[in-house]
């Protein structure tokens, strides 16, 4: 079993290119989760997908997008991306509706210049 | 005020010290309280969780809430090397919404 499993690991654009991430789990997990992850401001959701073929904003989801392509995976885009979106991105899955038990993949680190 | 309050650290304690650390929330809705675990350069990963009020034991680890004082802490006995990492506190209103993290404590366990 893998997990939660991100792809790329790091990544550097310059501001304006757009990206996808990747995200996938072998977990049969119903929910799946984006946040991104800040210095000195915790884990932030930008997206999650209660189900296949659902998706639904979080806390901070401007200048992303997400796809539910099916129950295994969740991907993540930023069409322009900018500096401000420098972050480390994680992905999250959680059995069934519940959120409480998340597993997380080990991150993607992002730098736009 | 912040929803969810954690000391951002670095709290740095010799193996074998018991290790307290805590946060504070403002929203007294808050039922499902979590403890994650995040290693450098690691997605976190949950250690546990408790419900509503109460003491949760698991080996060398504690977790306490206080609803009435909306304190929660997490106890670790016997610190170890192996503990160095940073703590996320988490918490929720049912299980079916989404998670409000605290920035998270580091904590530093020297040999």
């Amino acid at each position: 079993n893998a997990g939660v499993t991100q792809t790329p690991k790091f990544q550097v654009l310059k501001t304006g290119q757009s990206m996808t991430l990747q995200c996938a789990q072998d977990m049969n997990h119903n929910s799946m989760y984006w946040y991104r992850q800040d210095p000195g401001m915790g884990l932030r959701l930008i997206y999650y997908s209660a189900s296949e073929g659902t998706t639904d904003k979080g806390e901070v989801p401007n200048g992303y997008n997400v796809s539910r392509l099916n129950k295994r995976e969740f991907s993540l885009r930023l069409e322009s991306a900018a500096p401000s979106q420098t972050s480390v991105y994680f992905c999250a899955s959680s059995q069934g509706s519940t959120r409480v038990e998340q597993y997380f993949g080990p991150g993607t680190r992002l730098t736009v210049t | 005020q912040k929803e969810v309050e954690q000391d951002p650290g670095p709290l740095s304690v010799p193996e074998g010290a018991i290790v307290s650390l805590n946060c504070t929330y403002s929203n007294s809705a808050f039922q499902y309280f979590m403890w994650y675990r995040q290693y450098s350069r690691k997605g976190p990963e949950l250690l546990m969780y408790t419900y509503s009020s109460g003491n949760k034991e698991d080996g060398r680890f504690t977790a306490q809430v206080d609803k009435s004082s909306k304190y929660i802490s997490l106890f670790i006995r016997d610190s170890q090397p192996s503990d160095s990492a940073t703590y996320l506190c988490a918490m929720t209103f049912s299980g079916y919404s989404t998670l409000t993290f605290g920035k998270g404590t580091m904590l530093l366990v020297s040999p």
